[in-house]
């Protein structure tokens, strides 16, 4: 089963706007990644957020936190129409060694 | 460049014809593993390997083999392809545990199969 469960599913936006999606997972971690997938590419780290940490700035990407509830946000603000791609949450709850991937979300940005 | 080499990019094969996938990383990474990605079902993960001579099961391991015996290389291996294996597969390595800070996970291109 998967531990990170991203939301949406899918979200459309216009360049210059800011683009937010939520990763849900189930199980103590001692840190979440967030990668990024071009169409039919390989995943790229974006970053890289421990549990002891709440919020982790890169560039235009935002990471949050929350071990109380369970889940993660990655903001990105004043996407570009390169950013159109899919955004992966990982966790490696499980055990030494299994990093674990949600779903995915699906971010398109139109010019 | 640094890079996670897969071989080949795509493949069509029959049921039952072995077949094997490679995977070569110059990053002298300890870590390797294979995952597959099917729609709605983001990544799973079908086997992963710390280090030469070490492979453990991930999620999804039915069907598949792999093998380090070198630490640049991790073949992912169907022994008798079956059509719910076709999906598309990727190779990713990583310094050490890829849960470990400065050690992300570095992905290949991918390679895209179809079992008829």
């Amino acid at each position: 089963s998967q531990q990170g469960e991203e939301d949406p599913q899918a979200l459309s936006i216009q360049e210059g706007e800011n683009a937010t999606m939520n990763c849900s997972y189930k199980t103590s971690i001692n840190n979440l990644q967030w990668y990024r997938q071009n169409s039919g590419r390989g995943l790229v780290h974006l970053i890289l957020i421990r549990s002891n940490e709440r919020e982790k700035h890169s560039g235009r990407l935002r990471v949050t936190l929350d071990t109380s509830k369970k889940s993660s946000s990655l903001l990105i603000t004043a996407s570009r129409a390169a950013d159109t791609a899919s955004y992966f949450c990982a966790t490696d709850a499980s055990s030494w060694g299994k990093l674990q991937f949600g779903a995915g979300t699906q971010v398109v940005v139109t010019p | 460049e640094a890079q996670v080499t897969q071989n080949p990019r795509y493949l069509i094969t029959v049921t039952g014809k072995k077949l094997t996938v490679t995977c070569s990383q110059n990053m002298n990474h300890e870590y390797m593993s294979w995952y597959r990605q099917d729609p709605g079902l983001g990544l799973r993960q079908i086997y992963y390997s710390m280090n030469v001579e070490v492979t453990d099961k991930g999620d999804v391991p039915e069907g598949y083999k792999v093998s380090r015996k070198e630490k640049r290389n991790f073949p992912l291996i169907l022994e008798s392809p079956s059509p719910n294996q076709t999906s598309l597969y990727f190779c990713a390595s990583s310094l050490s545990s890829p849960g470990l800070v400065n050690s992300p996970l570095h992905f290949g291109n991918g390679t895209r199969l179809t079992v008829t």
